[in-house]
């Protein structure tokens, strides 16, 4: 089983700072079927970014994403207000079929 | 502009049964591949289950097999997933998704979820 870990648990930034957050595979993924998604309180889950690096339409270009094989990265440049999110790493491909990590919250500080 | 409205949600006893349904609107319902994903209270992302464009493949993760069964009306566009056999442990907001139409396997369009609560 391809368990996907994510790291720091929880991320306290000032706005205006850069976060950056990752993603760890047990088992290599295809940078072509990893993607990131923002969870606000009380809302559903947005794609941010998928193939790894693509952003997805109206993605601002402060989230970029990067990495291979089992290590991946989310950055977050110049923290908005509405940055302040639960973010979330996905996997399809390698069993299970579609993964996600546990998820980072990014917190105002 | 992707439209995906859920219900169906309620209030089951354990080892009762429910059906989610999900409309869709705004894009060619028929063309997509659809996901439920499910997330208990406080919790992460979970993936449920999947079903190709025409209905006649289906995947499941381990946790619902033989219990979920996902399927779709591409006349009404409508996706729908029926539970048997819940357990307290199938309590979660479910939400109905689009996966990205060139293979990424990311799930682009989310709709905004209805909430199953599985207590006695």
């Amino acid at each position: 089983e391809n368990v996907l870990t994510q790291s720091p648990g929880t991320l306290s930034l000032s706005p205006g700072e850069t976060a950056t957050l990752s993603c760890r595979a047990s088992q290599r993924v295809s940078s072509m079927h990893l993607a990131w998604y923002q969870q606000r309180p009380g809302q559903a889950p947005r794609l941010l970014i998928y193939s790894a690096s693509s952003r997805a339409t109206g993605i601002p270009d402060r989230f970029s994403g990067s990495g291979s094989e089992t290590d991946f990265t989310l950055t977050i440049s110049r923290l908005e207000p509405e940055d302040f999110a639960v973010y979330y790493c996905q996997q399809y491909g390698t069993s299970p079929l579609y993964s996600f990590g546990q998820g980072t919250k990014v917190e105002i500080k | 502009e992707v439209q995906l409205v859920e219900s169906g949600g309620a209030l089951v006893q354990p080892g009762g049964s429910l059906t989610l349904s999900c409309v869709a609107s705004g894009f060619t319902f028929s063309g997509y591949w659809m996901h439920w994903v499910r997330q208990s209270p406080g919790k992460g992302l979970v993936w449920v289950s999947r079903i190709n464009t025409d209905g006649t493949t289906t995947t499941y993760a381990d946790s619902v097999k033989g219990r979920f069964t996902i399927s779709r009306d591409n006349v009404k566009n409508t996706l729908y997933v029926q539970m048997n056999s819940l357990r307290v442990d199938d309590t979660a907001i479910y939400y109905c998704v689009t996966e990205n139409y060139y293979g990424t396997g990311s799930l682009d369009d989310w709709g905004q979820g209805t909430l199953v609560t599985v207590s006695s």
